[in-house]
């Protein structure tokens, strides 16, 4: 089955910087890259995805980019703000009947003014 | 705003105990997950469901936990008997057609078992 590996599991950045989070998978088939944003006592909430036949989507301060050779993508947050504090998950799956949405451990990205 | 419906929020139990958790998707997802998630960590998937149908539960620890949508609406995780490794937040998440759509969260059920 699928395995997502992710990395760091803490970071801490100064208000303005920029944070990046890089995930691996490990299934080939894996087409559908979601990041979820939990603060805490909250649920996850998506806010931002990505799909296989694109290589980089962009909302806003945040930008995903993925490179399916190399079974990873990575997750950028530009001119973080204290309220970009939380913990952040990726997650992986395949388009396959049957699959499911496999999460890293997660990141705790810690912004300070 | 449809939101995935968790109940209850929290629960204490004693261990050796059943406890029994039920989660209403939003209407018209076809599919439903059942997360565990240790604080700290990333939720880890316990059970898929497909309409009425498991489509993956090999992480389920079937000696003690079981999981049901009998009408492929809404769901009950049960765990019986409890242990206190069992203490963990378990979130309900439904998407509208498997792993490749989005997943919604519910508020989840934080259990202590004591």
């Amino acid at each position: 089955g699928e395995n997502v590996e992710q990395h760091p599991s803490t970071l801490s950045v100064q208000e303005g910087d920029s944070a990046v989070i890089k995930c691996t998978y490990s299934d080939s088939a894996s087409n559908y890259f979601p990041w979820y944003k939990q603060e805490l006592g909250k649920r996850p909430q998506l806010i931002i995805d990505i799909r296989s036949n694109v290589g980089e989507k962009k909302d806003q301060r945040i930008a995903v980019t993925l490179n399916k050779t190399a079974k990873h993508f990575s997750l950028h947050i530009t001119e973080t703000q204290p309220e970009d504090s939380a913990v952040y998950f990726c997650a992986a799956s395949a388009n396959q009947a049957g699959t499911a949405l496999i999460f890293g451990k997660g990141t705790t990205l810690s912004v300070s003014s | 705003e449809a939101e995935v419906a968790q109940s209850p929020r929290y629960k204490i139990t004693e261990k050796s105990q059943a406890v029994a958790f039920w989660c209403d998707p939003i209407s018209g997802h076809a599919t439903l997950y059942w997360y565990r998630q240790i604080l700290g960590q990333g939720p880890e998937l316990l059970v898929q469901f497909q309409d009425e149908s498991v489509v993956d539960d090999s992480q389920l620890p079937k000696d003690r936990f079981s999981a049901e949508r009998l009408k492929g609406v809404d769901s009950t995780l049960k765990i019986q008997p409890a242990e206190l490794g069992d203490s963990a937040m378990y979130l309900c998440a439904s998407s509208l057609d498997g792993g490749n759509t989005e997943a919604f969260f519910g508020q989840g059920t934080r259990l202590t078992v004591v």
